[in-house]
This record gives C-alpha cells, structure tokens and sequence, in this order.
C-alpha cells in the first residue's frame, strides 16, 4: 500500500462512452501525475499538477481531460476515446514538482480497454 | 532531451543468486536522479531504489544495489540473493532538475527468478 488509490481497477468503454477515472492520494503531497503505460512501450507522463495547478501537458490529445479539484484528488475524464488509448493508467504524487530527485508513490492504474 | 535504455527484455536468474538488469542513460544535464521502480503483476510501481548524479557512493537498500558508473553512463540494479518474490518488470528512470518532477522511463526488464 503506497498510500495512492486508484478507482476502478479495470474499466471496458465504447468509443462514445464518457468515463472518469479518479485517483486518490493520503500521502500529503502537493503534486500529482497521469501516466500512460501501453504495451510494449515505456511509461509515458499526460499531465503534472502542482498545488492544483496544471505544470505540464505532454501534448495529450483534447479526449483526455484532467481535473485536480484539491491537492489529493485527482481524476481524468475520458471522451470519444480511441481503441489505441487502451492501456494501464497510473497515478502517482510525489512532495514536490521541481527537483530531479522526488521519488513518486503510484497507484496500483487503471487497465482501460476501449472497444 | 533525456533517454534512458535497458537493453534486456527478459531475464532469469535461479532464485538465490544474484542478478543485475542493465540501464544507460543520457542526458545534458549536470544535475540528475536515476529511480529503480519495480512493477509486479499487480501493477502498481513500486520504488526502489535512487541514486543522485553527485552522489560519491554507490545506494544500497536492502538486497537492492545500483552499480552507478557516471563516465559510461550506466546505472545497473543489482538484486542479491533473489527470490521468487522478485519476478517482475523492472524500469530504470531518470530525472533532473531541468526537468522539474517529470520522470523519464526505460522500456524496463522482465526478471523471472526460476525455483
């Protein structure tokens, strides 16, 4: 238990579904990340909040919209998705942002099936 | 840019003995981390292990040791005595202060540790 929650476990939408995934950290943490693992290829960073506030958007297409109502929630709402954006979504908080040397707490992900 | 290669899609090693999974990176800049995370069936990453680009010693914790050779670029995990326990994927990350938080991933190793 790394102190980052992630719900639900496995989700299976269609193409014009809408869905959100949340993530939930009690860590006290003040920035909060959605990363994308697809088979075969290397994690990949969406999106970076710190103290609520966006700081980086990896060039996610606009189906993948996050949300980061307080510093220890966090969701992704899904639209019109793709069956290539099927893959594990992993959430993860670290104490800070900047620096090179936080280490990241992540959840157990999200496996997306989009059909 | 940051770019980090593990060169071993799949290892194994008998359990008991030691093993060490491969990771070179590249970077420019002067100041950097280097992250072991471990990924189980489960999914969830689990941290390791961290080394600082001036740390002067090699990290250790536990049976987890990082061989960190700053000329040639490699920071190698090595896992002593392994268990069955151990078998999963392995990704080596890295992050600078450049870079703020954003972790840049290997495409990781597969270690299967045989009875």
């Amino acid at each position: 238990e790394t102190g980052v929650t992630q719900t639900p476990r496995h989700l299976v939408m269609g193409m014009t579904n809408k869905k959100s995934l949340k993530c939930e950290q009690h860590l006290g943490h003040n920035a909060m990340y959605w990363y994308k693992q697809s088979a075969k290829k290397p994690l990949e960073l969406m999106f970076v909040y710190s103290l609520e506030e966006r700081v980086e958007n990896n060039s996610v297409p606009s189906r993948f919209s996050p949300e980061c109502p307080n510093s220890s929630h966090l969701f992704l709402h899904l639209h019109t998705l793709q069956p290539e954006d099927s893959a594990l979504y992993l959430c993860a908080s670290s104490q800070d942002s900047s620096g090179g040397s936080e280490k990241l707490f992540f959840g157990s992900g999200t496996q997306l099936s989009v059909l | 840019a940051q770019k980090i290669t593990q060169t071993q899609p799949g290892m194994f090693v008998q359990e008991k003995e030691a093993v060490t999974l491969d990771c070179t990176y590249d970077t420019s800049d002067p100041s950097y981390g280097l992250f072991w995370y471990k990924q189980p069936s489960s999914g969830e990453m689990i941290f390791l292990i961290y080394q600082g680009s001036y740390d002067q010693q090699n990290a250790t914790e536990g049976r987890y040791s990082l061989n960190f050779q700053k000329a040639r670029k490699s920071a190698n995990l090595v896992i002593s005595a392994s268990q069955l326990g151990d078998s999963a994927m392995y990704f080596c990350a890295m992050g600078s202060n450049n870079a703020g938080n954003m972790l840049t991933f290997g495409g990781g190793t597969r270690l299967m540790v045989k009875p």
